[in-house]
This record gives structure tokens, C-alpha cells and sequence, in this order.
């Protein structure tokens, strides 16, 4: 057990709909990290919060927003959902804002569009 | 081109065997290199670090970094059923301004 915590663990939704996925940390870990995984493009980053702030942005597309809390746990808003949306999600957590030391992944949940 | 070339796989071989599992780079900036397993229905879990080139061992994990070809490779001794599952490289500068570059994942399969 990783420590980090992600819901809901499936989610089966339709096109042009919008859904929350949620995430708490590991305890004492300030930063928080979503990453989409998909079979034809392995494991993107889409963005990293550290202590409540935006730290650093990746492929994350517009219909897709995130924020951290003041207690650390972290949401990932994803609208307007689309076929291709459907995938893994991944919530991991570290210590800092350095990518340089152990991630720490929750199991992910998994995104079914129809 | 991208900056993490790993081979899907699958890759099957036998119990006890030795296995090989590579990726290749384009960024020579990079520094920082992982091995993250990811067992069915799973998030990723870190396996082996290393900084710069040379080798590192751990029990049977031996992670090499060749930077003057810009290849890293993770070696699995004595194979077991249990190591079956993903493993994803990843990679990074050491500017902490930069975030992990994955590789795609191979999957391996251990046969008993």
C-alpha cells in the first residue's frame, strides 16, 4: 500500500459529461502529481501541485482542470468528456516539489466514456 | 521522435531465466534515471534509481546507465513468476524545473 488514495476506482460516464476524481496524498507529502495512462501513450504527466499551488503544467487540455486543498488531498475536474478521454488516472505524491526523489502512486482510476 | 524509446513487449521467458529490459534517450541533459514496476491494475512502484552512469544492484535488480549512448537497462537474475508485470523507465535533468519523461512500459511475462 502506497499510502496515496484515489476515487472512485471505476467510473463509467457518456460523452460531453463531466467528472471529479479524487486523491489524498500520502501523509506529509506536499506535493501531488496527475498522470493519464493509456494504452497507445503510456504514462503523460498532466499537472503537479506543491503546497496548494500550481507547480508545473504538462499535456493537460483545457477541458481538464485540477486544484489541491489546504488539507493536501487534490481533484482533477475533467469536462465536456470525449471517447479518447477514457483511460487510467493516476494521483501520485512526493515529499517535495523535486521529481528527483520516489513517487508514490495510487491504483488509479479507471475512465470509461461511452 | 520521442525523448524515451522502451520496447512494449510483451517479453516472455522462462522461470530463472535473465532478463534484459532497455530504454533509450535522445536529452544527454538527463541525469536522474528510474525503474518503476507496475503490477495488473496497479500504480506504478519505484524498483531502482541511479545517478549518472555506472551500476547499481539490488538483490536481484541490477540497473545500468551507459550515458555515452545514451541507454539504460534494468537486468532481472533468476527470473520469478512474481516479477511478471510492467516495467517503465523514467528519466529526468537535473533541473528540478523538469518533470519525469516516461518510457512506454514492456511487459513481461515469466513463465513457471
Amino acid at each position: 500500500d502506497s499510502g496515496v488514495t484515489q476515487t472512485p476506482k471505476h467510473l463509467i460516464t457518456a460523452t460531453g459529461q463531466r467528472v471529479t476524481l479524487r486523491c489524498s496524498p500520502r501523509s506529509g507529502d506536499l506535493s501531488v502529481y496527475w498522470y493519464q495512462q493509456s494504452l497507445d501513450q503510456g504514462l503523460q504527466f498532466l499537472i503537479q501541485y506543491y503546497n496548494g499551488e500550481e507547480r508545473a503544467k504538462g499535456n493537460i487540455l483545457e477541458r481538464f482542470s485540477a486544484q489541491q486543498f489546504p488539507d493536501l488531498h487534490s481533484e482533477l475536474n475533467l469536462s465536456s468528456l470525449e471517447l479518447g478521454d477514457s483511460a487510467l488516472y493516476f494521483c501520485a505524491s512526493s515529499l517535495d516539489y523535486r521529481v528527483t526523489g520516489e513517487l508514490f502512486f495510487g491504483e488509479g482510476s479507471r475512465l470509461t466514456v461511452l | 521522435q520521442k525523448e524515451v524509446e522502451q520496447d512494449p513487449g510483451p517479453l516472455s521467458v522462462p522461470e530463472g531465466a535473465i532478463v534484459s529490459l532497455n530504454c533509450t534517450y535522445s536529452n544527454s541533459a538527463f541525469q536522474y534515471f528510474m525503474w518503476y514496476r507496475q503490477y495488473s491494475r496497479k500504480g506504478p512502484e519505484l524498483l531502482m534509481y541511479t545517478y549518472s552512469s555506472g551500476n547499481k544492484e539490488d538483490g536481484r535488480f541490477t540497473a545500468q546507465v551507459d550515458k555515452s549512448s545514451k541507454y539504460i537497462s534494468l537486468f532481472i537474475r533468476d527470473s520469478q513468476p512474481s516479477d511478471s508485470a510492467t516495467y517503465l523507465c523514467a528519466m529526468t535533468p537535473m533541473d528540478s524545473n523538469y518533470q519525469l519523461i516516461w518510457g512506454a512500459g514492456t511487459k513481461l511475462i515469466i513463465k513457471p
